[in-house]
């Protein structure tokens, strides 16, 4: 089946480390997002990519990098100099145009140990 | 700009009673519209869409949702709830351009037995 799988699904993160969120699509989608959500605070753009080796900064991209190398694929790698990275984060695929609904993974829970 | 305000942060109906979440959105641009289901810990599913065809949209589950461009506002409705109904709501609007979407704070129903 077609869709977006991103993995772990449970992430503990230590002080000091990176992390590294998959996702990976096979909708044959070019644009994949990032978006992270928060109790009550709806989703929030962190980066995005709307073709391979191409990204750009969401609302919320301090602290967070990503990279395109494979149309599949679109790793977030959450710093240590993300101060409050506990959250679930989401991944969509597709939206290509304003018309297009995005396809969602079913998300990472990170938290701080 | 674009903004989307979900009128109720939490609404709570009896099982087989009507279901009404409320949306109001801001735009520059015809906008294209969507609503969107999550479960807890479960990524985003699409419910229904609006882009500018017909104002009454039916989706998934027996939801159905009108675009009202008077009043700004694109409700989402349910004739008769049912338990699994039970989950968080997002309204989306999509800019006239590429890759832009913007999220509500989405609702969360409760539905009693």
């Amino acid at each position: 089946d077609g869709g977006i799988t991103q993995s772990p699904k449970y992430l503990f993160r230590k002080e000091g480390q990176n992390v590294t969120l998959s996702c990976e699509q096979n909708l044959n989608h070019d644009a994949m997002y990032w978006y992270r959500q928060d109790p009550g605070q709806g989703l929030r753009l962190i980066y995005y990519s709307q073709i391979v080796n191409d990204f750009q900064k969401g609302d919320i991209a301090e602290g967070y990098s990503v990279s395109r190398e494979k149309k599949e694929s679109f790793p977030l790698t959450v710093t240590s100099a993300q101060k409050n990275p506990t959250a679930f984060y989401l991944c969509a695929s597709g939206g290509e145009y304003s018309n297009q609904p995005q396809h969602f993974g079913d998300g990472t829970r990170l938290s701080i140990l | 700009a674009q903004s989307v305000t979900q009128l109720d942060s939490h609404v709570s109906v009896s099982e087989g009673t009507p279901v009404l979440l409320r949306c109001n959105y801001s735009s520059s641009y015809s906008p294209s519209l969507f609503w969107y289901v999550q479960h807890p810990n479960k990524g985003l599913q699409l419910l229904l869409k609006y882009t500018s065809a017909a104002t009454l949209v039916k989706g998934i589950n027996g939801f159905e949702a009108e675009f009202k461009k008077s009043e700004t506002s694109f409700h989402l409705t349910k004739p008769s709830a049912h338990m699994s109904d039970a989950a968080e709501y997002f309204c989306v609007v999509s800019e006239n351009n590429f890759n832009k979407f913007y999220f509500g704070s989405g609702t969360k129903l409760n539905v009693k037995p």
